[in-house]
């Protein structure tokens, strides 16, 4: 079945690293995305990642995926007040479907 | 471009009426979605579109029906609004091909209520 965890509400320091993880339930996914969304508005593509590779590092980003746990995380280096918002991890299929998990709400402290 | 443009931003409806949120893009996008977004449920998906004149359900489709008639379009037909469908709307499109298949684009959302 197609299911997507991940906890709810994470709070750091400005300048510490963030990291926001990702449990997915479907090895058939073919992509596997993280979105950003800042009060009232929709979500932004962050960054995503083929299910064939296992780290993806892009500038304060770095996504792994562990295939075997069907664990996905997002680190942020160097977390910054303007970081703070909505972070979605989503998988996609090959028949155009994208489920999203519930959201973790990343607070960052000044 | 425009982007992805919904229609209306805000609504209020009684129980049992029905109405049609609008959801259009102008980039020639082959895939197109419907999400509403509760509180501490994240973003789920209502129902999808590949192409014109395609659509499949998505994980919470009872009460909700789409057509696509064209590219462009796809709207979402409430047919007799419940309380439980009060959320926020999202309409999201991407294309299908090369690299540029991993941007979705989503609309600036509909928050609907009904009482």
């Amino acid at each position: 079945g197609e299911d997507v965890e991940q906890s709810l509400f994470l709070s750091v320091r400005e300048g510490d690293s963030s990291v926001i993880n990702c449990t997915y339930t479907d090895s058939s996914s073919t992509y596997l995305y993280w979105y950003k969304q800042e009060p009232g508005a929709g979500l932004q593509l962050l960054t995503y990642i083929f299910s064939n590779m296992d780290m993806k590092q892009d500038q304060r980003l770095t996504v792994l995926l562990n295939k075997k746990d069907k664990h996905l995380s997002l680190r942020i280096a160097d977390t910054q007040t303007g970081d703070s918002a909505i972070y979605f991890c989503a998988e996609s299929y090959n028949t155009g479907k994208l489920i999203f998990g519930q959201g973790t709400t990343l607070q960052v402290k000044p | 471009n425009a982007g992805v443009t919904q229609t209306p931003k805000f609504q209020v409806l009684k129980t049992g009426q029905s109405m049609t949120l609008q959801c259009a893009q102008d980039m020639n996008h082959e895939y197109m979605s419907w999400y509403r977004q509760d509180p501490g449920m994240g973003l789920r998906l209502i129902h999808y579109s590949v192409g014109a004149g395609i659509t499949d359900q998505g994980e919470v489709p009872n009460g909700y029906n789409v057509s696509r008639s064209t590219t462009e379009d796809f709207p979402l037909r409430l047919l007799s609004a419940a309380p439980s469908q009060t959320s926020v709307y999202f309409c999201a499109s991407r294309t299908g091909r090369g690299g540029g298949r991993h941007e979705q684009y989503f609309g600036p959302g509909t928050r609907l209520t009904v009482t």
